[in-house]
């Protein structure tokens, strides 16, 4: 069936590092990939996404790649801060038209 | 606008109980979803509208979970009888115009099953 899976599950970066959380999918047809960014207790927000015709975007510090051939994308934090702690979730969109959803990464970031 | 409002924000019940979560999506919002989310599944969509029309139902884990969209402003998802395992955060989410543009997430609703 249709999978989206997410590594790692956690991840700790100092401070002004970069930060890479990575993503494939199963469905070859999947064309629509959002990110959302999950403060504790907090409600899932979308802070990047990215369709099949491009293979990057980047807004600011944040940045998501995209390798259709391979099914995988990738989500790239640069210069973090403490704000950026938080859980991330992937998703594609499938051919049978559902959002589905990684297991996410909790992100912490270390002073 | 306030953005997408669910309620309760808490609901705490007994197992055999019936549950009614409630959804108002942003206005002018033609998309609504409901989502579940606990540690050990992470996100799950459940099921979503388009005009008030339910599209995919596919993730609706049983037939003691129901939704209903009876206008643009109003979404319901009611568990008849809940069980301990649908303890969970329900998400409610809309969007505009496509099922790709932005979701907008409601705060959620905390539900426990005793």
């Amino acid at each position: 069936g249709e999978n989206v899976e997410q590594h790692p599950s956690t991840l700790s970066v100092q401070e002004g590092d970069s930060a890479v959380i990575k993503c494939t999918y199963s469905d070859s047809a999947s064309n629509y990939f959002p990110w959302y960014k999950q403060e504790l207790g907090k409600r899932p927000q979308l802070i990047i996404d990215i369709r099949s015709n491009v293979g990057e975007k980047k807004d600011q510090r944040i940045a998501v790649t995209l390798n259709k051939t391979a099914k995988h994308f990738s989500l790239h934090i640069t210069e973090t801060q403490p704000e950026d702690s938080a859980v991330y979730f992937c998703a594609a969109r499938s051919s049978a038209s559902k959002i589905i959803f990684g297991s996410g990464t909790r992100l912490s970031i270390r002073p | 606008d306030a953005g997408v409002i669910q309620s309760p924000r808490h609901e705490v019940t007994e197992m055999g109980q019936e549950v009614t979560l409630r959804c108002k999506p942003i206005s002018g919002h033609d998309y609504l979803f409901w989502y579940r989310q606990t540690m050990m599944r992470g996100l799950e969509l459940l099921i979503y509208f388009n005009n008030n029309v339910p599209i995919d139902d596919s993730g609706m884990p049983e037939d003691r979970f129901s939704a209903k969209m009876p206008n643009a402003s109003f979404s319901t998802l009611k568990i008849q009888p809940s069980e301990p395992r649908d303890s969970a955060v329900y998400f409610c989410a809309s969007s505009f115009g496509s099922r790709d543009n932005e979701q907008f997430f409601g705060p959620g609703t905390r539900l426990t099953v005793l």
